[in-house]
């Protein structure tokens, strides 16, 4: 079956620090991508996606390529701030027949301090 | 666009009690997910609609769990007869059949306490 696997957490950054949480996955088929964000006390937000290989995904300074050979897609920012404190989820859809469940991580918590 | 909401966004019952939730999606969009996530672990798929057919079901979900859609937009999740192993947070999520790859927006979730 499809499966994500994320670094455990929690990961301790002193502001500004560059960030990378690794995800890979193994798919039944051609999978897109994704990353996803959940706050203290928040539902989970769409950080970015990428559907094919060599894709870059990128928002509010987070980036992450699809790599195929490697079958991952690591989450990086290159300067965190206090406030990205969350937990972060990848997630992988595998089209079948019209159903598009999300396969997600066990998410990896990170905290940012001043 | 107002985004996917939940109700209620807790809920404390009894073991043994019937439960309902109810999720409302983006008004535009056409298929509709449950998930159900506990602690220290991502979500997990529960069940899919598009439109008010339910297309796939989980084998996580018992036949204690029900979910409806019946206009083909807001949804109900039934779980009766409690038990505290359903403990969690249920979300909801929603998604157009016309976005390539289909691309899942969230409600804030019902957490659920059986006590």
């Amino acid at each position: 079956g499809d499966s994500v696997t994320q670094m455990e957490g929690p990961v301790t950054l002193s502001e500004e620090a560059f960030l990378t949480i690794n995800c890979t996955y193994t798919a039944t088929g051609y999978p897109s991508l994704f990353w996803y964000v959940q706050y203290p006390g928040e539902g989970l937000q769409l950080l970015l996606k990428a559907t094919k290989a060599d894709d870059k995904g990128s928002n509010k300074g987070f980036e992450a390529t699809y790599r195929k050979e490697t079958t991952s897609f690591h989450l990086e920012k290159g300067s965190v701030q206090v406030s990205d404190s969350a937990v972060y989820f990848c997630a992988l859809i595998v089209v079948t027949g019209g159903g598009n469940k999300l396969t997600f991580g066990t998410g990896t918590q990170l905290k940012v301090e001043l | 666009d107002t985004g996917v909401s939940q109700n209620p966004r807790h809920k404390i019952t009894k073991r043994g009690q019937n439960v309902t939730f109810r999720c409302d999606p983006i008004s535009e969009h056409n298929r509709l997910y449950w998930y159900r996530q506990t602690l220290g672990q991502g979500p997990e798929f529960l069940t899919y609609f598009q439109n008010e057919a339910q297309l796939e079901k989980s084998r996580l979900l018992s036949d204690r769990f029900s979910a409806e859609r019946p206009k083909g937009s807001f949804s109900t999740l039934e779980i009766q007869r409690t038990e505290q192993g359903d403990s969690a947070m249920y979300l909801c999520a929603s998604s157009s059949q016309r976005v390539v790859p289909d691309t899942q927006y969230f409600g804030p979730g019902t957490r659920l306490t059986v006590l």
